[in-house]
């Protein structure tokens, strides 16, 4: 069965910390990855990978793939309150996507 | 430009009732996913939608079902609702039934008492 894992489940920290989100996958037909933020209720595209070792950059997000070991992390550099929100995972198969639990981030002043 | 839309924003229904849930997808894109996002958890696929017809379908019961217009529009039907219904429902929209790239709506709040 195909599955998406992120870890951790919930993570708290304060402004100006580093963060790294992890996600790994087991999933048949693998076309990309992608990480998208939720803070209220809309999922809003972030990035999305498809080529191993290349990261993605922007501003102070970034994220890299590793299709040999099956897992992406997302890194979040100097973080701010505006930062908290969950951060879903998800792996695109032939035509739909495959969600993760999602990480649940939140940035104390 | 306008994103994708759902309609209603909330919805409150009693066990056994059924619900019409309405998305229209952001200008362009002519493939409709739903995906129902139980609280604590990630977005489940429901189905997708393409040229009027369902094209792939995720672990859900027949009580799901959908309909596409031809203007690209979609509705998500579910009949005998059930507790466990209680959910956000996502409906998302692609430039077609392949691109990975799938913006969501702000999704209908369904709750059943």
């Amino acid at each position: 069965e195909d599955k998406v894992v992120q870890s951790p489940l919930s993570l708290v920290v304060h402004e100006g910390d580093t963060v790294t989100l992890n996600c790994s996958y087991e999933v048949t037909n693998f076309r990309s990855l992608l990480w998208y933020k939720q803070e209220k209720k809309a999922p809003t595209f972030l990035f999305m990978l498809t080529s191993s070792g290349i990261e993605k950059k922007s501003g102070r997000l970034s994220s890299i793939l590793d299709k040999k070991e099956l897992f992406s992390i997302l890194n979040i550099t100097a973080t701010q309150t505006g930062d908290s929100a969950i951060y879903l995972c998800a792996v695109f198969n032939t035509d739909k996507l495959i969600f993760g639990t999602g990480t649940r981030l939140q940035v104390f002043p | 430009d306008a994103g994708v839309t759902q309609s209603p924003t909330h919805l409150i229904k009693t066990r056994g009732q059924q619900v019409t849930l309405r998305c229209s997808p952001k200008s362009g894109h002519d493939t409709v996913s739903w995906y129902q996002q139980a609280l604590g958890q990630g977005p489940q696929f429901i189905f997708q939608y393409y040229e009027e017809e369902e094209r792939q379908r995720g672990n859900f019961p027949d009580r799901f079902s959908g309909h596409q217009f031809p203007n690209y529009s979609s509705e998500l039907n579910v009949n005998a609702l059930l507790l466990g219904d209680s959910a956000l429902y996502l409906c998302a929209s692609s430039f077609d039934r392949l691109d990975y790239e799938q913006y969501f709506g702000p999704g209908t709040r369904l709750t059943v008492t």
